[in-house]
Order: structure tokens, then C-alpha cells, then sequence
């Protein structure tokens, strides 16, 4: 099946910083991509979603000047989380739309742990 | 009322058992229905996607939708220790390379 990669797989940051993840798509072309948030135990909760060229759609009670999101190219999004504070600490996992297969595929996710 | 209900279980069968994980859900505009494996600590894994009402197997899984009942099921047989991951039940209106909405997942375990 298709993949997806993320980098970095896991974080560490201080409180404060800003940190940025990459989300890719290795053999197809995505013009829609997902970011989620998982915490310990629980399902999917859908933050996102990044069209290429335009400016990504927030699901309700996500701010969009926390989690900033780019979709510069049908391969690439990143999620830069700015300000990053312990409470932002997750599991953040990014999914890419094939259209030719109407499949969604995930990537491996990224841990966040925010000192 | 949540879209998607599932429940997160634990589920813990012995080796070799059938298992059965169901979701229901509110919304009839659903279309498309996916059953999703994760591991812990990794990302989801697309194990079933069906189109609208009825079966759908492979190998070992088979995917059951009623729309007319909103209720989608996923089978096991021949359950074995690997199968131990969570569960998550996925719908979407439009496409399932579009916008999905998850179920809570359900957690299952296979005893040797």
C-alpha cells in the first residue's frame, strides 16, 4: 500500500518553543491531508485538514495561530505547534487523501512531549 | 450524541476464537465504511473499506454493513495473539479519502 512518513517520530521541546512536523506522501499525490491528535487510550480527534494551496480548515475549538498549517506542495504538510506548552504534549498523526484509490493512509505518527 | 459510538472495550478472547467489533452510528449520510488496526504507539492501518450495505472478506476479516440498522461489524476468525491492537471503526459522507469521522476504537487482546 501507499506510505506515509512523518519526521520527526518523536520530540522533546521546552515550554515555549515552537516545533515543527512533517507529514509526506512517498508514492502519491495528495491534495488533501489530515492532521489528528491522540491522546493515551483514545480515538483520533481530527485537527485539521490541509488542501494544497490554500489555507488549511480547523475543526471547532482548534486554534489555528497554535497549530499553523502548510500544504506548499501534494506531497508535503507540516504542523508547526507554536508556543508549545505541557498541555500540548500528544500523539500527533498525519493522514494523505490518494484520490486514484480513494484511500486514506496514515502516517507513523509523531510524540510530542512538551517539558 | 456522538456520530460514531464504539465501545472501547477491553475485549480479551483466547487464541483462536471468532471475534466480533461493531460500531453504530447517527448519521445516514454515511457512504463509505473503513475498519481501521492500531498498534501501540503507531499510526492506524486500513484493514476494510466498504462501499454502502453489505460483505466484504479477506482472509481472515470480514466487514458487514446495515445501513438500514446504522450498524457496521468487523469479524475475526481464527483470532491470534497478533491481532492484539485497538480497533477503530471510520466513516465518511463523501469518500474515505475524505474528511472520516472515528469511532473510540476498541482495545482487544488475544490470549495464547
Amino acid at each position: 500500500g501507499a506510505v506515509v512518513s512523518q519526521h520527526p517520530s518523536w520530540v522533546i521541546c521546552k515550554s515555549g518553543t515552537s516545533v515543527k512536523i512533517e507529514c509526506r506522501s512517498l508514492d502519491f499525490q495528495a491534495t488533501t491531508m489530515f492532521w489528528y491528535r491522540q491522546f493515551p487510550k483514545q480515538s483520533l480527534m481530527l485537527m485539521a485538514t490541509s488542501n494544497e494551496g490554500s489555507k488549511a480548515t480547523y475543526e471547532q475549538g482548534v486554534e489555528k495561530d497554535k497549530f499553523l498549517i502548510n500544504h506548499a506542495s501534494l506531497t508535503l504538510s507540516t504542523l508547526t505547534v507554536t508556543s508549545a506548552h505541557p498541555e500540548d504534549s500528544s500523539f500527533y498523526i498525519c493522514s494523505a487523501g490518494d484520490p486514484s484509490t480513494d484511500t486514506q493512509y496514515f502516517g507513523p505518527g509523531t510524540r510530542l512531549t512538551v517539558l | 450524541q456522538k456520530e460514531v459510538e464504539q465501545d472501547p472495550g477491553p475485549l480479551s478472547v483466547p487464541e483462536g476464537a471468532i471475534v466480533s467489533l461493531n460500531c453504530t452510528y447517527s448519521n445516514s449520510a454515511f457512504q463509505y465504511f473503513m475498519w481501521y488496526r492500531q498498534y501501540s504507539r503507531k499510526g492506524p492501518e486500513l484493514l476494510m473499506y466498504t462501499y454502502s450495505s453489505g460483505n466484504k472478506e479477506d482472509g481472515r476479516f470480514t466487514a458487514q454493513v446495515d445501513k438500514s440498522s446504522k450498524y457496521i461489524s468487523l469479524f475475526i476468525r481464527d483470532s491470534q495473539p497478533s491481532d492484539s491492537a485497538t480497533y477503530l471503526c471510520a466513516m465518511s459522507a463523501v469518500s474515505s479519502a475524505s474528511k472520516i469521522i472515528f469511532g473510540s476504537g476498541t482495545r482487544l487482546s488475544i490470549r495464547p
